[in-house]
């Protein structure tokens, strides 16, 4: 089906290891984002991308590498995990003026 | 300094009724505005859009509203349902198409009731 699939759906790591998430859409959207959701901020912008190996920096990157070698993939790694990096994390990619988003990716860090 | 602002962190309104949600924004430079809608455990769903050129957008229950000059919108839903028991996120963007991604309130849960 198309649409835009993110793996895991759960995680649970321990503080210090490094994660991949993962994003992956059919539709051959050109610009993709990532975003994280913490109860009283709402979703904040970490990673975007304008096509592949184009990428930049959002709101509150610290923490976070980013990869696009292909279109339809973009990968959000934590290179040492730290609690603060515990949330819901949300991938998307953008038709003209709407962006679509994935299920999301819930992470917990111990 | 959050430039998109839910002040109601919630809201309950009767099923059959109008449900308003309201949004406030600071950024002079935002020209595009969407609300989309969250269910537990899912991403967020668009709803609808407005550009700042417009003052109204309906899309069958759902109208979007633009005041401009008081950088306020608000959605309305008519009449709602109990699937609209949701969170609902006022979006913006700066660049018309949100090249750069957009900028979110912190949700207003709505709890329709029978």
């Amino acid at each position: 089906d198309a649409g835009i699939t993110q793996s895991p759906r759960y995680k649970i790591t321990e503080t210090g290891r490094q994660v991949t998430l993962m994003c992956h859409q059919t539709w051959s959207h050109s610009y993709m984002f990532w975003y994280r959701q913490d109860l009283g901020h709402g979703l904040r912008l970490i990673y975007y991308s304008a096509a592949a190996d184009i990428t930049d920096k959002g709101e509150v990157p610290d923490g976070y590498v980013v990869s696009r070698s292909k279109t339809e993939n973009f990968p959000l790694t934590l290179e040492s995990a730290t609690r603060s990096q515990t949330s819901v994390y949300f991938c998307a990619s953008r038709e003209l003026y709407e962006q679509y988003f994935g299920p999301g990716t819930r992470l917990t860090v111990t | 300094d959050q430039q998109v602002k839910q002040n109601s962190p919630s809201l309950s309104v009767q099923e059959g009724r109008i449900s308003i949600l309201n949004c406030d924004y600071t950024n002079s430079m935002f020209d595009y505005f969407l609300w989309y809608k969250k269910y537990p455990a899912e991403g967020p769903t668009f709803l609808i859009s407005i550009s700042s050129i417009k003052d109204k957008n309906e899309d069958g229950r759902f109208t979007v509203f633009l005041n401009k000059s008081a950088k306020h919108l608000s959605l309305h839903i008519v009449p709602s349902q109990p699937g609209d028991s949701a969170v609902y996120f006022c979006a913006a963007s700066a660049q018309g198409g949100g090249a750069d991604g957009l900028t979110f309130g912190k949700g207003t849960h709505l709890i329709i009731q029978p």
